[in-house]
C-alpha cells in the first residue's frame, strides 16, 4: 500500500516549457487535490476533483490544467511554465465527505528558470 | 489579509518543554479545524482534528478551539527532538465531498536535545 505517489520528485524547466506532474493513489479515495507550497504561504489549492469525472478550480488555478484520468490518477499540467510557478507541488486524496483527513504525497520540487 | 494567520517561527525549545502553537482566522464559517505536521522535504500528515469549539487530547498533543475569539491552539507536552517539524493549521467550513481546506503558513518548531 503505497498511499499517494507523485512523479517526478524534482524537475527543472525553462520558461515556456510544458510538463505534466503525475499523481496516483491506491486508497480508493474519491477526492483528489493539487496544492502548491511556497515559503510563508502555506499550502494553496490549485485544483481539486471531488469525484471521478469532475474537476474544480481552487485558490490559484491560473496557468494550470488538470485531468482526472480515472479514480486513481489526477495529473497537473503546466502548459507554459513561468518562474512564478517555481514551487513545491503536493497531491493529496481523501474519502468523499472526509476533507479533513487528506493524505499527501511526497511532493514535486519544480524550478522554472 | 490572509484568511488564516500563523506565526512562521522558528520556535526553539529544549527537550521536555511544552510547545505552544496557535492560529487566528477571520472566516466565522469555519467549523472544522485541523493540525498537520510536516517533516522536512515530506508531505504533511494529519495530527489532530477538532470539530467546532472545545478541547481534544491525543497522547502528548492537545488541540483547543475558541470560535468566539477565532483562535485555535496546539500544545505538545514533553516535547521530543522527533517533534521538530513544521506544524500547519487548516480549516474548513463544510464537511462535503471535495470541500477545500484553508491552510495557515506553518510554524517551524525545533526541539533541542
Amino acid at each position: 500500500n503505497a498511499g499517494v505517489t507523485q512523479t517526478p520528485k524534482f524537475q527543472v524547466l525553462k520558461t515556456g516549457q510544458s510538463m505534466t506532474l503525475q499523481c496516483a493513489q491506491d486508497m480508493n479515495h474519491n477526492s483528489m487535490y493539487w496544492y502548491r507550497q511556497d515559503p510563508g504561504m502555506g499550502l494553496r489549492l490549485i485544483y481539486y476533483s471531488a469525484s471521478e469525472g469532475t474537476t474544480d478550480k481552487g485558490e490559484v488555478p491560473n496557468g494550470y490544467n488538470v485531468s482526472r484520468l480515472n479514480k486513481r490518477e489526477f495529473s497537473l499540467r503546466l502548459e507554459s511554465a513561468a518562474p512564478s510557478q517555481t514551487s513545491v507541488y503536493f497531491c493529496a486524496s481523501s474519502e468523499a465527505g472526509d476533507t479533513e483527513t487528506q493524505y499527501f504525497g511526497p511532493g514535486t520540487r519544480l524550478l522554472v528558470l | 489579509q490572509k484568511e488564516v494567520e500563523q506565526d512562521p517561527g522558528p520556535l526553539s525549545v529544549p527537550e521536555g518543554a511544552i510547545v505552544s502553537l496557535n492560529c487566528t482566522y477571520s472566516n466565522s464559517a469555519f467549523q472544522y479545524f485541523m493540525w498537520y505536521r510536516q517533516y522536512s522535504r515530506k508531505g504533511p500528515e494529519l495530527l489532530m482534528y477538532t470539530y467546532s469549539s472545545g478541547n481534544k487530547e491525543d497522547g502528548r498533543f492537545t488541540a483547543q478551539v475558541d470560535k468566539s475569539s477565532k483562535y485555535i491552539s496546539l500544545f505538545i507536552r514533553d516535547s521530543q527532538p522527533s517533534d521538530s517539524a513544521t506544524y500547519l493549521c487548516a480549516m474548513s467550513a463544510l464537511k462535503a465531498a471535495g470541500n477545500k481546506l484553508t491552510f495557515g503558513g506553518g510554524t517551524r518548531v525545533l526541539v533541542k536535545p
